[in-house]
C-alpha cells in the first residue's frame, strides 16, 4: 500500500515568510509524528498526534511552530515568520497503535 | 530521562567485512522499545527491527542481526558480510510505552555513517 507522503519535497522561502508543510499518513493510522533533521541537532522530535487526544507539543522550539491534524488524517505543520535556523529537513511519520513508526520523504526546507 | 548513545559518527569497512554498530539508551521504564532506523543518501528513514524490553532473544535477518543486552543496556546492530548498498546512517532509537498501548515519540541517536568501499 502507499507510504506516508509529504509535500513539497523543497521549498526555498526568504527570511520572515510563512511556510506550510503537509503530510499524508498511512491509510488507517492513528498516530502522526514530526520531527526535523538538521546538521547540528540530528533528530529531533516537534509534535506527536494521537487519535483524539490533545497533541504532544513538547517539542515545538518556539511559538512559531504549530501544526493540526485534520479528520484524524492528514496534518499540516505551519511556521510563522520563518527565520534561518530553521532550515531543515521535516520529517513525518504515522504509526497504529503500539506499532512501529513509518517515515516520509520528509520536505526540505531552505530559509534565505 | 531518556537518552541513546552512538557513540561510533562514522565508521569505514572494506566490501564483506563484519561491522557492528553500536548504541547505549537511557530509560526509566521498564517497559520501551527500540528501534534501528536506516537512512540511504536518498534521505528517508527506513525501519529495519522493532524489541521490546521484555524480550532480549537476539535476532537474525539474512545479513543482519541484533543483540540486545538490557544488562548493559545497550542494542547493537551487526551486519554481516558488508556490501557496498549498506552504505547508510543508521540510527538507533528509543521508545516508552505511553497510556494504553500506545507508542510514544522516538528518542534518536546522533547516527552512525557507515561507508563500505568496495
Amino acid at each position: 500500500g502507499a507510504g506516508v507522503s509529504q509535500s513539497p519535497s523543497n521549498k526555498v522561502t526568504e527570511k520572515g515568510k510563512d511556510v506550510e508543510l503537509r503530510c499524508d499518513p498511512i491509510s488507517g493510522h492513528t498516530a502522526l509524528y514530526w520531527y526535523r533533521q538538521s546538521l547540528g541537532q540530528g533528530l529531533e522530535f516537534l509534535i506527536y498526534f494521537q487519535g483524539n487526544s490533545a497533541p504532544d507539543k513538547s517539542g515545538l522550539p518556539s511559538d512559531r511552530f504549530s501544526a493540526e491534524r485534520t479528520g484524524g488524517s492528514v496534518s499540516t505543520l505551519t511556521i510563522q515568520r520563518t527565520q534561518q535556523e530553521d532550515s531543515a529537513v521535516y520529517l513525518c511519520a504515522s504509526s497504529s497503535q503500539a506499532e512501529t513508526q513509518y517515515f516520509g520523504p520528509g520536505t526540505r526546507l531552505l530559509v534565505l | 530521562a531518556q537518552k541513546v548513545t552512538q557513540a561510533q559518527t562514522e565508521i569505514s569497512v572494506v566490501e564483506k567485512e563484519d561491522v557492528t554498530l553500536d548504541c547505549v539508551y537511557e530509560t526509566r521504564d521498564t517497559t520501551y522499545y527500540l528501534f534501528w532506523y536506516k537512512q540511504p543518501p536518498s534521505g528517508e528513514l527506513v525501519f529495519l527491527i522493532r524489541r521490546n524490553s521484555f524480550d532480549e532473544q537476539n535476532e537474525i535477518s539474512g545479513r543482519y542481526s541484533w543483540n540486545f543486552q538490557k544488562s548493559t543496556s545497550s542494542f547493537n546492530f551487526t551486519i554481516t558480510a558488508s556490501q557496498v548498498v549498506d552504505s547508510a546512517v543508521y540510527f538507533c532509537a528509543l521508545s516508552e510505552a505511553r497510556r494504553g498501548s500506545t507508542l510514544g515519540r522516538l528518542y534518536f541517536g546522533r547516527g552512525t555513517q557507515l561507508t563500505v568501499w568496495p
